[in-house]
């Protein structure tokens, strides 16, 4: 079967504290594509990351950065030294025969 | 480079009325999607388009839904006649994938149209 868990429903911390979203992924594919996307209040939803599974190379922009481990078929975000504006439903997403499979998201609340 | 367009971005309709949504993707997107975001959940595909022939449209329901993308580009989605539960932000997205079979490029989102049905 093929899932996305992402175990937190939401987070509160204070802004410039670093948080770290989880996502947990299951898939029997050997080749599969992984996502993350940002979901503001306004709505739309906003690319931020995408890893195949042949390259664990863990990935920073900025103050993003994404852990990729095959071994527990994980693929956490972290935000170092969060802000206000990174207030918003974070999505994992799991591509397979060109659907989507998502995670119910993580709310993240930044508090000022 | 312009993002996916979509309109309106906000309906209030009565039930058993119909609305239509519209949607444009990225120029040169061969892909298009069209998903159902019910509040508190991640977003459902209701039908992919590649060029203008639908790839799947398993979870659309149509005895009520419908879409078209009769040139290619930009696509319609019509709800008729609507009902209390399709309350929802309805999200066109759209990938370059010009190859056919198993689309496997990124999926760029639009803002969404909010409806809400009464």
């Amino acid at each position: 079967a093929q899932k996305v868990t992402q175990a937190q429903t939401e987070i509160s911390v204070v802004e410039k504290e670093d948080v770290t979203l989880d996502c947990v992924y299951e898939t029997r594919d050997t080749t599969y594509y992984l996502f993350w996307y940002k979901q503001p209040p306004s709505g739309e939803l906003v690319f931020l990351i995408r890893r195949n599974s042949f390259d664990e190379q863990n990935e920073i922009s900025g103050r993003y950065s994404w852990n990729f481990q095959k071994s527990t078929s994980s693929f956490n975000f972290t935000i170092t030294a969060s802000q206000v504006v990174d207030s918003a439903v974070y999505f994992c997403a799991l591509l397979r025969n060109y659907q989507l499979i998502w995670g119910a998201g993580t709310k993240l609340i930044i508090k000022p | 480079e312009a993002g996916v367009a979509q309109s309106p971005r906000y309906k209030i309709i009565e039930k058993r009325q119909s609305v239509a949504f519209w949607c444009n993707p990225i120029s040169g997107h061969a892909t298009l999607y069209w998903y159902q975001q019910i509040l508190g959940q991640g977003p459902k595909l209701l039908i992919q388009f590649q060029n203008n022939g639908v790839v799947d449209d398993s979870q659309l329901p149509k005895d009520r839904f419908s879409a078209e993308r009769l040139k290619g580009v930009d696509s319609t989605l019509k709800i008729q006649p609507a009902k209390l539960e399709d309350s929802a932000v309805y999200l066109c997205a759209s990938s370059r994938d010009l190859g056919s079979g198993a689309s496997t490029d990124t999926q760029y989102f639009g803002p969404g149209t909010r409806l809400t049905v009464l």
